[in-house]
């Protein structure tokens, strides 16, 4: 099955900072990588994703590029402000548009220090 | 506000209590999954319904029994659970396009403590 590691898993930067965490997958045929964010007592919220056929996608403060020759992606926060504090999960799955099975990385506590 | 509404919030019970959690979307999605989380963990998927059908039951002991009633509603009976079962349950639904994966909404989870 799909294999997918996350790093580094704690993450501290100062307010207006950039932030990047990277995540590799195991499974050539993942076709759909979503990010999410997860505050305290909440549930994990999509901040962006991007589909294999792209290589790089932007929204504001966030972007997301992804390697498929190397299986990696990664997400960059430009500007961090303290609400990025959080927890941010990086997924990898496959599939063509039915149910999905995702595989979360082990997560990434981000925390921005004003 | 997520378009996934959870209720409970949170819910204590003991291992002899039957209760259910509940899961509600609107948004016409015809998957709709369980997950479980521990504290400093990734979700784990425990069941994807599509169309009303079970299609993925990842292993998970008899203890809990999912329900999907309707296109818009998800349930998860609960009986005879351990303490090791304390965990947030979250529940999630993705639209069913048939050529793209879609991104999967969360609510924001039923607490649960097993005394």
């Amino acid at each position: 099955g799909e294999n997918v590691e996350q790093h580094p898993s704690t993450l501290s930067v100062q307010e207006g900072d950039s932030a990047v965490i990277k995540c590799t997958y195991s499974d050539s045929a993942s076709n759909y990588f979503p990010w999410y964010k997860q505050e305290l007592g909440k549930g994990p919220q999509l901040i962006i994703d991007i589909r294999s056929n792209v290589g790089e996608k932007k929204d504001q403060r966030i972007a997301v590029t992804l390697n498929k020759t190397a299986k990696h992606f990664s997400l960059h926060i430009t500007e961090t402000q303290p609400e990025d504090s959080a927890v941010y999960f990086c997924a990898a799955s496959k599939g063509s548009g039915g149910y999905q099975k995702v595989t979360f990385g082990i997560g990434t506590k981000l925390q921005v220090i004003p | 506000d997520t378009e996934v509404t959870q209720t409970p919030k949170h819910l204590v019970m003991g291992m002899t209590n039957k209760k259910s959690l509940k899961c509600e979307q609107h948004m016409g999605h015809r998957a709709m999954y369980w997950y479980k989380q521990k504290a400093k963990k990734p979700p784990e998927l425990m069941f994807v319904y599509s169309y009303e059908k079970l299609s993925i039951n990842e292993s998970v002991p008899s203890r809990f029994s999912p329900e999907c009633p309707n296109s818009s509603l998800l349930n998860l009976h609960l009986h005879a659970l351990q303490p090791e079962d304390s965990a947030l349950y979250l529940c999630a639904s993705s639209q069913v396009t048939g050529y793209s994966n879609q991104p999967q909404h969360f609510g924001d989870g039923t607490r649960l403590s097993i005394l």
